[in-house]
């Protein structure tokens, strides 16, 4: 069954520090994974996308890495700020363009 | 830049009512869909187009029925609203290399 898992379900961290979210994924054949942000209230935007072939892709302080042997990714967000407070969605896309959705990680960033 | 607007951000109806989502994108992609999101399952796929006139059931149709007479506009139909329907509705375009999001409707349905 293809499924999409994402944890922590929920984090809590203090502005300026580093979090990272992972993801782990069972969908096969796999096409590539995409990171989303979802603001409250808001529609999900795209962060990053990558296909089989690559490891690592960065966009501004986000960091996302993919192990397409052990189907883990991970997002890393450095010196978080008050604004990156979001829902960050996982999604795997198998080939024949099926999307498959994680749950979502919820991050709170605190002053 | 991509848009894709929704035509309520919120909306409250009431059991049996039918109820209308409008979803318009303004890059001539061939390919929108309706998903609901709720909490801890993530979005779900409920119908999806290819094409004008076309249309495919995604992973959870039941109780919804759709509408694309044009390219640009997708609307989501539900036919008489129930409790569980109560939801954020979002709707999506898509092109060859990403797809995009409308702002999201919030449904309560009383």
């Amino acid at each position: 069954k293809n499924q999409v898992e994402q944890s922590p379900q929920s984090l809590i961290i203090l502005e300026g520090k580093n979090c990272t979210l992972q993801c782990n994924y069972t969908v096969s054949p796999f096409s590539n994974l995409r990171w989303y942000k979802q603001d409250t209230g808001r529609g999900p935007v795209s962060l990053t996308i990558m296909t089989f072939s690559e490891n690592t892709k960065s966009n501004g302080r986000y960091t996302a890495t993919l192990d397409a042997d052990t189907k883990q990714s991970s997002l890393h967000i450095t010196a978080s700020q008050l604004s990156d407070s979001a829902s960050y969605i996982c999604v795997v896309s198998a080939v024949g363009n099926k999307l498959v959705f994680g749950a979502g990680t919820i991050l709170r960033v605190k002053s | 830049d991509v848009k894709v607007t929704q035509s309520s951000r919120y909306l409250v109806k009431r059991t049996g009512e039918k109820v209308f989502l409008e979803c318009v994108q303004d890059m001539d992609h061939e390919n929108m869909f309706w998903y609901r999101q709720d909490p801890g399952l993530g979005l779900r796929l409920i119908y999806f187009s290819y094409d004008v006139k076309m249309k495919e059931k995604g992973d959870i149709p039941e109780g919804y029925s759709v509408s694309r007479e044009k390219k640009e506009r997708f609307s989501l139909i539900l036919e008489s609203a129930s409790t569980n329907q109560t939801s954020m509705y979002l709707c999506a375009s898509r092109n060859r290399y990403e797809q995009y999001f409308g702002p999201g409707t919030r449904l309560t349905v009383t």
